[in-house]
């Protein structure tokens, strides 16, 4: 079964760079989609964007200047960088598996959770 | 964007009732609609896809419906394990987005 495990800082300064590896277990980020998801205080979900099998991304407009997914597949590791972070992206970030030609979310990571606080 | 509104925001019931959760969509997404499971201090999992197609390990007193804008997750004798929030995501639009979620709670 795949696994995915989210890493990085808990605590980001407004302005700088948010950036969080997801290692993968059980299946190769050579196949499918992989995506990163937020949970925001109040239970706010918002998907972030994907990068597929390929390497291919798709964003969310709403992020589009912000956000970069990359990948290393020697390591079957994704990353994500979230640029110029204000207090607003306080959040849970889950890695997650999409499946369906990146339609649903079939596995997640357990999350981290990200401060933005200077 | 595609909004997705969920109702009620809470629901409280005992044990043994059973429930109906409502996701509508702000247009009409044949059949995109997926729903998932948040227990406290755990991860989403899915638990329907496609509106009403079973996902391999998910009790059988969970069932979906709907086509259109209108939806319902519908849970037969909600057991203790089953208080939770639950939110749907459509993937008709490639930019997918979720509910606001419902929160199960107990009685």
């Amino acid at each position: 079964e795949v696994q995915l495990q989210e890493s990085g800082p808990g605590l980001v300064k407004p302005s700088q760079s948010l950036s969080l590896t997801c290692s993968v277990t059980g299946y190769s980020i050579t196949s499918n989609y992989w995506g990163w998801i937020r949970k925001f205080p109040g239970n706010k979900m918002e998907w972030m964007g994907y990068i597929s099998y390929s390497g291919s991304t798709s964003y969310n407009p709403s992020l589009k200047s912000r956000i970069s997914i990359t990948r290393d597949t020697s390591k079957n590791q994704f990353f994500l960088q979230l640029n110029s972070v204000t207090t607003e992206d306080t959040a849970t970030y889950y890695c997650a598996s999409q499946t369906y030609y990146g339609s649903i979310v079939g596995y997640w990571g357990q999350g981290v959770m990200v401060t933005v606080s200077s | 964007n595609i909004v997705l509104t969920q109702s009620p925001a809470t629901l409280s019931v005992t044990p043994g009732e059973s429930v109906s959760l409502s996701c509508r969509a702000s247009q009409s997404i044949s059949t995109s609609i997926h729903w998932y499971q948040q227990k406290s201090n755990e991860s989403p999992r899915l638990l329907i896809k496609y509106a009403s197609q079973s996902i391999s390990g998910i009790p059988s007193r969970f069932s979906g419906s709907g086509s259109g804008t209108d939806f319902t997750l519908s849970i037969n004798r909600v057991e203790s394990e089953d208080f939770s929030i639950y939110y749907c995501q459509q993937s008709y639009s490639s930019l997918y987005t979720f509910g606001a979620g419902t929160k199960l709670e107990l009685k």
